[in-house]
């Protein structure tokens, strides 16, 4: 199976604040990486998709990058309804693995 | 609008067969280019993807699993199911059912159904 390892594991931010989480694959998974939000009691939501594009809804403070093994999920500015934990998972190979989470909190 | 419902038992005894049903509705699950996941989440392991359905009855499934999953689908009734047999404790967990794109994301979720294996 491929390890995601994200990074922090959890990360205190203020209001406006830039935050900045990576997420780590153990082989290459080309673009086939994706990022998830949860809130407590709440299943996982798709934020992002293929690296960098947005699920429909999702405001534009939040971009991804990255390529190969190396990802990053980016959030400016940081808004009240963003404290969370964010995920991101492969499906580049079976079974699709996720990350183990990053929360993010104030 | 489409949406996702799992249900079944919140209770399992241990060795018996967790069973779990998800009811989609406001869409078809006849759609080619989409597979019908089962993912759980427990404190201990955080996601962990069981496996996938086609329509036409194709599954996917998590090696470490495989061995105790079955996952099927009915399109008459626009469900598919979730059974894993000889459950321990270690399968506590809130389970949820999915949609996802082949070899994409899973774009649209259930809320979750949390099953207890407990004597």
């Amino acid at each position: 199976d491929i390890q995601m390892t994200q990074s922090p594991s959890s990360l205190s931010a203020s209001l406006g604040d830039r935050v900045t989480i990576t997420c780590r694959a153990s082989q290459t998974i080309g673009t086939f990486l994706h990022w998830y939000q949860q809130k407590p009691g709440k299943a996982p939501k798709l934020l992002m998709y293929s690296v960098s594009t947005l699920q429909s809804e999702v405001p534009s403070r939040f971009s991804g990058s990255g390529s190969g093994t190396d990802f990053t999920l980016m959030i400016t500015s940081l808004q009240p309804e963003d404290f969370a934990t964010y995920y991101c998972q492969q499906t580049y190979s079976t079974p699709p693995t996720f990350g183990g989470g990053t929360k993010v909190e104030i | 609008q489409l949406q996702l419902q799992e249900s079944g038992p919140g209770l399992v005894r241990p060795s018996e067969t967790l069973s779990l049903t998800c009811t989609v509705s406001g869409g078809s699950i006849n759609i080619n280019s989409y597979f019908w996941a089962w993912i759980r989440q427990s404190p201990g392991k955080g996601l962990e993807w069981i496996g996938s359905v086609h329509h036409s009855g194709g599954t996917y499934y998590n090696p470490s699993l495989k061995s105790r999953v079955t996952i099927s689908v009915d399109t008459s009734t626009n469900q598919f199911y979730l059974k894993v047999t000889s459950v321990t404790a270690a399968d506590t967990a809130f389970y949820y059912c999915a949609k996802e794109s082949g070899r994409g994301p899973a774009g649209f979720w259930g809320q979750g159904t949390l099953v207890t294996v407990s004597s």
